[in-house]
């Protein structure tokens, strides 16, 4: 079946450093959706990316889609600690009939202020 | 209103109890989603209702009984868990299955253990 799997799994920067983390998916995605959580909290939606080649900004943060739609990255530019938190992507499946969203295993960060 | 309620924050609950835990929004979202998500872990789907109809249950076990009482609603019954079962329990939301602009808005979820 359809493995997402995310790299790095820890990540501890100083502030003002940049951050990223790589999500690549086992099979070609219909989408690709970012979450973060911060340290006892819940998933919270960042952004939703669909076409091929994909690049999306917001503020710091920026989110690309591969060419072959299995792979996807997120950047963070200059962190701040208010980064700090699980960064998840969430694939959906391009062969089922609706879009079943696979999380990836997370990569955690951690800002060293 | 743009958030997805859950209740309760936290249970703690024996073997042999039946509990229920309530997830509601009132955003219109036509799917709503049941989460387990353990310590260190992403969230795993549990189920997933679309226009009130279950339509996908990733061979959960029987003692977690879901139900959609109207759009706005979803419950989680549960029901001779086990201590395994502890875990955060989270309720989401979509415009429907197949949307492309928006993801899925989370509930803050159920702390459930099991003792």
């Amino acid at each position: 079946g359809q493995q997402v799997m995310q790299i790095p799994q820890y990540q501890h920067v100083q502030e003002g450093e940049d951050f990223t983390t790589y999500c690549n998916s086992s099979t070609t995605l219909s989408n690709i959706q970012w979450y973060k959580q911060r340290p006892g909290g819940h998933p919270v939606f960042l952004i939703q990316l669909v076409k091929s080649g994909e690049v999306k900004k917001q503020k710091r943060l920026t989110f690309q889609f591969g060419e072959a739609k299995k792979n996807s990255s997120l950047h963070i530019t200059a962190t701040q600690t208010t980064d700090v938190g699980t960064y998840f992507c969430a694939g959906g499946d391009l062969k089922t009939s609706y879009d079943k969203v696979i999380f990836g295993p997370g990569t955690s960060l951690s800002v060293i202020p | 209103d743009t958030e997805v309620t859950q209740t309760p924050k936290h249970l703690v609950m024996g073997m042999t109890n039946k509990k229920s835990l309530k997830c509601e929004q009132h955003m219109g979202h036509r799917a709503m989603y049941w989460y387990k998500q353990k310590a260190k872990k992403p969230p795993e789907l549990m189920f997933v209702y679309s226009y009130e109809k279950l339509s996908i249950n990733e061979s959960v076990p029987s003692r977690f009984s879901p139900e959609c009482p109207n759009s706005s609603l979803l419950n989680l019954h549960l029901h001779a868990l086990q201590p395994e079962d502890s875990a955060l329990y989270l309720c989401a939301s979509s415009q429907d299955l197949r949307d492309r602009n928006y993801g899925y808005t989370f509930g803050s979820g159920t702390r459930l253990t099991v003792v």
